[in-house]
């Protein structure tokens, strides 16, 4: 079993719309948890953190934890055409941090 | 500079021959690591620093890999005798410290032919 699951995608969705994103990860001892967007032929960029369980929110994105469930989603809002890349969950344990393998998100104007 | 820097961008070497590739992490980030994303994955972990002490090497794939952050700066990734099969993006983060935000270089792309 993986440390970090994710659809694969691709994911398409119109402008506008909400894109929905989801993570899950093994180890319930887990404790910090990141959305990074990546866009072809670049480096992962960090867009979120969260450490608790709930919602945080930032701009169009919102973060939801549920440790219960070991479950870490991303909620795009009003989803822009630069919005399309790679979006991959990271779950830090240990020493490191384990990524899924990313969900390819396209948006359609 | 702000971010991290990782050089060379792009490393063509011819089997058998060593590379180093260098990090240079965001001042006064503590934590530093170093992956290695092959096309169409998520990153995989090579090896953690705290400082200059390598806690975690557990990702080196083998002991043709190995790692320094002498002065718990700049980190240098050395491959001896490379191999093909060694080619791949490699990727340097760093964090103020261990399971905070890290944050990524460039990249270095290693072709070994």
């Amino acid at each position: 079993q993986k440390e970090v699951e994710q659809n694969s995608g691709p994911l398409s969705v119109p402008e506008g719309a909400i894109a929905s994103l989801n993570c899950t990860y093994s180890d319930r001892g887990s404790q910090s948890f990141f959305w990074y967007r990546q866009y072809s032929g670049k480096s992962p960029e960090l867009i979120m953190s969260i450490y608790s369980n709930g919602d945080k929110e930032d701009g169009r994105f919102t973060a939801q934890l549920n440790k219960a469930s070991q479950y870490v989603s991303l909620l795009i809002r009003d989803s822009q055409p630069s919005d399309s890349a790679t979006y991959l969950c990271a779950v830090h344990t240990g020493n490191q941090f384990y990524f899924g393998t990313g969900t390819s998100l396209t948006v359609i104007p | 500079g702000a971010g991290v820097s990782q050089s060379p961008r792009y490393k063509v070497t011819k089997r058998g021959q060593d590379v180093a590739l260098r990090c240079d992490p965001i001042s006064g980030h503590v934590s530093l690591y170093w992956y290695r994303q092959a096309l169409g994955q998520g990153p995989e972990f090579l090896t953690y620093f705290n400082y200059e002490a390598q806690q975690d090497k557990s990702g080196l794939p083998n002991d043709r890999f190995s790692a320094e952050r002498p002065e718990g700066s700049i980190s240098t990734l050395t491959i001896q005798r490379t191999e093909q099969r060694d080619s791949a993006m490699y990727r340097c983060a760093s964090s103020l410290a261990r399971g905070s935000e890290a944050f990524f270089g460039q990249g270095t792309r290693l072709t070994v032919v």
